[in-house]
C-alpha cells in the first residue's frame, strides 16, 4: 500500500499571500489530521477531518482552514500568511470510525515545509 | 486534558550503550501513549504504542517502553544504541475522549557517539 503523500514538499511564500497544501491518505483511510511543527512550539494539532466533516479542531486562528473531499484527500489553506506560519505541516491518516472517541493508528506523511518571507 | 513532558531535549550516548528517553504524561482519562521517531526532512514514524494492553510494549528497531501508571511515565529504552538511532524522538498521548488528536512532547534529539 502506498503511504501518505503530501504535496508540495517545499513551498516559499511571502507575507500576506495564501497557500494550499494537499494530503492524500492511505487508500481506505477516511480520517485525516493536520499538525504544525515548529522549533518553538513543537507539534501542534490543527484539525481532523472524517468523511468530509471537520470533527475536531486545535487552537489556531481562523486563517487556518481545511477541507476533505469524497475520496478522503484533504487540503489545508492558510490565508494572509505571517512569518510565524513558517513550519513543517504534517498530515496523518487513519482508518477512522464514526465513533469519535475511538483511537485508530495514525500514519504520517513526510510533510510540507512552508517558508514565509 | 492531556499533556506530555519529555525530560532532556538532547541526549548523547555512546554506540552500544543503553538508550533511555524519558516521557511523563498527564491525562484525565485512560491514555493511549506513543513514541515516534523523526529523521531529518522526514515525517514521523511510529516506534511503538500503548493502548491499554500489556504495560511493557515492544516496538521496532529494538526499542521498548513500559507504561507505569503510578509514575505517569512511558520511558523509551533500547539496550544497545546504534549509529542509525540518531534522530528526534517524540512522545505523544491521546485520550479516549480525544480521538485522533495527539498531544506531543517537545522532542528529544538523540546523538550516538561512535
Amino acid at each position: 500500500k502506498a503511504g501518505v503523500t503530501q504535496t508540495p514538499r517545499y513551498l516559499i511564500k511571502t507575507r500576506g499571500q495564501q497557500v494550499t497544501l494537499s494530503c492524500s491518505p492511505i487508500s481506505g483511510h477516511r480520517s485525516v489530521s493536520w499538525y504544525q511543527q515548529t522549533p518553538g512550539q513543537g507539534l501542534q494539532f490543527l484539525f481532523e477531518y472524517f468523511s468530509e466533516t471537520q470533527r475536531n479542531k486545535g487552537n489556531f486562528p481562523g486563517r487556518f482552514s481545511g477541507r476533505q473531499f469524497s475520496n478522503s484527500r484533504s487540503e489545508m489553506n492558510v490565508s494572509t500568511l505571517e512569518l510565524g506560519d513558517s513550519a513543517l505541516y504534517l498530515c496523518a491518516s487513519s482508518i477512522g470510525t464514526e465513533h469519535f472517541m475511538i483511537y485508530n493508528e495514525q500514519f504520517f506523511g513526510p510533510g510540507t515545509r512552508l517558508t514565509v518571507l | 486534558a492531556q499533556s506530555v513532558t519529555q525530560l532532556g531535549s538532547h541526549v548523547s550516548v555512546s554506540e552500544g550503550a543503553l538508550v533511555l528517553l524519558r516521557c511523563n504524561y498527564s491525562s484525565s482519562v485512560p491514555p493511549y501513549l506513543f513514541w515516534y521517531v523523526q529523521y531529518p526532512n522526514q515525517g514521523l514514524q511510529l516506534l511503538l504504542k500503548y493502548t491499554s494492553a500489556a504495560t511493557l510494549v515492544k516496538g521496532i528497531n529494538g526499542f521498548e517502553a513500559e507504561f507505569k501508571k503510578s509514575e505517569t511515565s512511558f520511558h523509551l529504552t533500547k539496550p544497545s544504541a546504534h549509529m542509525s538511532d540518531a534522530a528526534e524522538y517524540f512522545c505523544a498521548v491521546s485520550g479516549s475522549n480525544t480521538g485522533n488528536q495527539f498531544y506531543f512532547g517537545t522532542g528529544t534529539s538523540l546523538t550516538v557517539i561512535p
